[in-house]
């Protein structure tokens, strides 16, 4: 079956960096665009970016152009979030979703302090 | 800006009926925006129930049912339970820089 499994969030004071990962399973990883959504506490879901199947577009939110990077390894089934210049308000929980479908991870949790 | 509109929140009492639409900023919501609906219960993380307007997965209880109605997306909710008291997102998909659309979702008590 489908599985995502999001990593490496954690705390970060503001103007910090984190990279997330999601390693994926249980379907043809490299047929299908990949999407990184967020949800702030006690907010609702923003969808944050989008990759193409092969990696050749990437699609950002405006709150977070020029400052994240989607990225993908094909050959390890592992869609990346690279956040820099990282903010407050992007304290979230970070799923990362398959296109199609509406496969989503349980997410891994972002905290950026003043 | 794309906007998707959804009902702040709604009530439906234990065993009725209850439609939660989803509406788009840019006209009728077609089987081109591959319409989802996502349900996500406090500390949890959202779970699919509905996508492509109406297909189900195994998990999804018999009582859901996505459509679409007066020119937007519908999940109706027949036979209320307690355990459907939650919050429903809708997503919409697009063509263009913006693929994907959040409505600000429903929060559903069951009372």
């Amino acid at each position: 079956q489908v599985q995502l499994v999001e990593s490496g969030g954690g705390v970060v004071q503001s103007g910090g960096s984190l990279r997330l990962s999601c390693a994926a399973s249980g379907f043809t990883f490299s047929s299908f665009g990949m999407h990184w959504v967020r949800q702030a506490p006690g907010k609702g879901l923003e969808w944050v970016t989008f990759i193409w199947y092969d990696g050749s577009n990437k699609y950002y939110a405006d709150s977070v152009k020029g400052r994240f990077t989607i990225s993908r390894d094909n050959s390890k089934n592992t869609v990346y979030l690279q956040m820099n210049s990282l903010r407050v308000e992007d304290t979230a929980m970070y799923y990362c979703a398959k296109d199609q479908g509406g496969f989503w991870g349980q997410g891994t949790l972002v905290t950026v302090s003043s | 800006q794309t906007v998707v509109t959804q009902e702040p929140s709604l009530t439906v009492s234990p065993g009725g009926t209850v439609t939660l639409t989803c509406g788009s900023s840019t006209g009728p919501v077609t089987s081109g925006h591959y319409p989802y609906w996502f349900q996500q219960k406090p500390g949890q993380a959202p779970r699919i129930l509905v996508y492509d307007i109406s297909d189900k997965y195994s998990w999804t209880p018999a009582r859901f049912s996505g459509s679409l109605l007066g020119g937007k997306a519908a999940l109706t909710l027949s036979g209320a339970q307690p355990e459907d008291e939650a919050d429903y997102y809708c997503l919409l998909s697009y063509s263009g820089a913006r693929p994907w659309v959040f409505g600000g979702g429903t929060k559903l008590t069951v009372l």
